[in-house]
């Protein structure tokens, strides 16, 4: 069975900082997908990032990027330069490669960025 | 840019009736996914849809709820006798029908109360 763990129940960082939002994860399939999600006040999933468990380079998204060790099966998200719109929860989440691509979510950080 | 749309944003509904939860997934998208969030909780899982059938479901997802793709269109969970405890946000997310697309397309919920 598939895990998510996020330690991390908030987190506070200043405006145009950096933060990582811990992930770490536990499954015996050898492909997997590692994604974060971002949940605004509003209730919606935003989609931020993706890692492939072959891919060999850390993902980057803009002002995201995603630290994979996979030796130490953590997939940790860091936001550079912190703006005040990026507050919300972020939600860690796995995929299997195979079937039908059900994702298993972490409990969320919530993130708190200050002026 | 294509969307997941889902209606109503907001059920309020007392325990024992039936509710029906409506989502539009993205026209090219194959997969379908109902997932749930208890306020304050992690997203779990409840039910992937796929080839007018379901592929995989959780065991949250007992003989009280059903899914149903009856147009072209529309994907709907029905609760059949709504408890307390289904009380949560209702995210149904969709995905393209390819290997290589792993992102699933969030809806933006809807937030079902159970009185």
């Amino acid at each position: 069975a598939q895990k998510i763990t996020q330690t991390q129940p908030g987190m506070f960082v200043q405006e145009k900082e950096a933060v990582t939002l811990d992930c770490t994860y536990d499954t015996s399939d050898q492909s997997y997908g590692l994604f974060w999600y971002k949940q605004p006040s509003s209730g919606e999933m935003i989609f931020l990032i993706y890692q492939g468990s072959y891919d060999e380079q850390n993902a980057t998204e803009g002002r995201y990027s995603l630290n994979f060790q996979k030796a130490r099966k953590s997939a940790n998200l860091v936001i550079s330069a912190s703006q005040l719109g990026d507050s919300a929860m972020y939600f860690c989440a796995m995929r299997e490669i195979q079937g039908y691509s059900t994702l298993t979510f972490g409990k969320g950080t919530m993130l708190l960025v200050s002026p | 840019e294509p969307e997941v749309t889902q209606t109503p944003s907001h059920q309020v509904t007392q325990m024992g009736q039936e509710v029906i939860l409506r989502c539009v997934p993205i026209s090219n998208h194959l997969y379908f996914y109902w997932y749930r969030q208890i306020l304050g909780q992690k997203v779990e899982f409840l039910v992937s849809f796929y080839n007018n059938e379901i592929s995989e479901k959780s065991e949250i997802f007992d003989d009280q709820f059903s899914v149903e793709r009856p147009d072209g269109s529309n994907f709907t969970l029905k609760i059949r006798s709504t408890k307390l405890e289904d009380s949560a946000m209702y995210f149904c997310a969709s995905r393209q029908p390819t290997v290589s697309s792993y992102e699933q397309y969030f809806g933006p919920g809807t937030r079902l109360t159970v009185t």
